[in-house]
């Protein structure tokens, strides 16, 4: 497709409850990005997959989280055992190594643990 | 530790007039500037970038302006149309694009 897709766009699940996000990126960028987007707060940095490279897990939260891009194309982020604190927008976004103006973002799944 | 800071949560502005929208950043290291513009249930859109080699980029009504002494920019934008309303992200970044690191978000309003 044209743009990053993900899917749901929105997520309702029970505390306890495992949940998978996907993102499908652009095709042919190297590069893919989850950022989380709590309410009332920034762009929280997440994980980070560049080509065949080992992802770099920096941002993620607890061992809770984890996340797989699949022959370097399609990625799934996996929240296990939600909590109420897991409630937030998930965005994906990809990026062409040659390119230098910034992510492209997909429209995020709205992830609501209840 | 917020290392990319936007203290203003919001802004209003006429139609026509400028909007000024400002952005801290803490780490020295940072040599790459972004703002992003979100819309309600929308992914957030690239809008304009600088280097730290430059202070000043232009792009048509958009102008971000950067001060590394202050470790301060800010984005210029002029005239304010309506359709500019929306959630200003500041973003930086260091030693290429590998991670971008987000402030918190300005929320722009243009009054018609």
């Amino acid at each position: 497709g044209a743009g990053v897709s993900q899917s749901p766009s929105n997520k309702v699940t029970e505390k306890g409850k495992d949940v998978e996000l996907r993102c499908d990126p652009i095709s042919g960028h190297t590069a893919l990005y989850w950022y989380r987007q709590s309410l009332g707060q920034g762009l929280e940095f997440l994980i980070y997959f560049q080509g065949n490279s080992a992802p770099d897990k920096s941002g993620l939260p607890s061992d809770r989280f984890s996340a797989e891009r699949t022959g370097g194309s399609v990625s799934t982020l996996t929240i296990q055992r939600t909590q109420q604190e897991d409630s937030a927008v998930y965005l994906c976004a990809s990026r062409d190594s040659l390119q230098h103006y910034g992510y492209t973002f997909g429209s995020g799944t709205r992830l609501t643990v209840v | 530790d917020q290392q990319v800071k936007q203290n203003s949560p919001s802004l209003s502005v006429q139609e026509g007039r400028i909007s000024i929208l400002n952005c801290d950043y803490t780490n020295s290291m940072f040599d790459y500037f972004l703002w992003y513009k979100k819309y309600p249930a929308e992914g957030p859109t690239f809008l304009i970038s600088i280097s730290s080699i430059k202070d000043k980029n232009e792009d048509g009504r958009f102008t971000v302006f950067l001060n590394k002494s202050a470790k301060h920019l800010s984005l210029h934008i002029v005239p304010s149309q309506p359709g500019d309303s929306a959630v200003y992200f500041c973003a930086a970044s260091s030693g290429g694009y590998q991670k971008v690191t987000f402030g918190t978000g300005t929320k722009l309003q243009v009054i018609p």
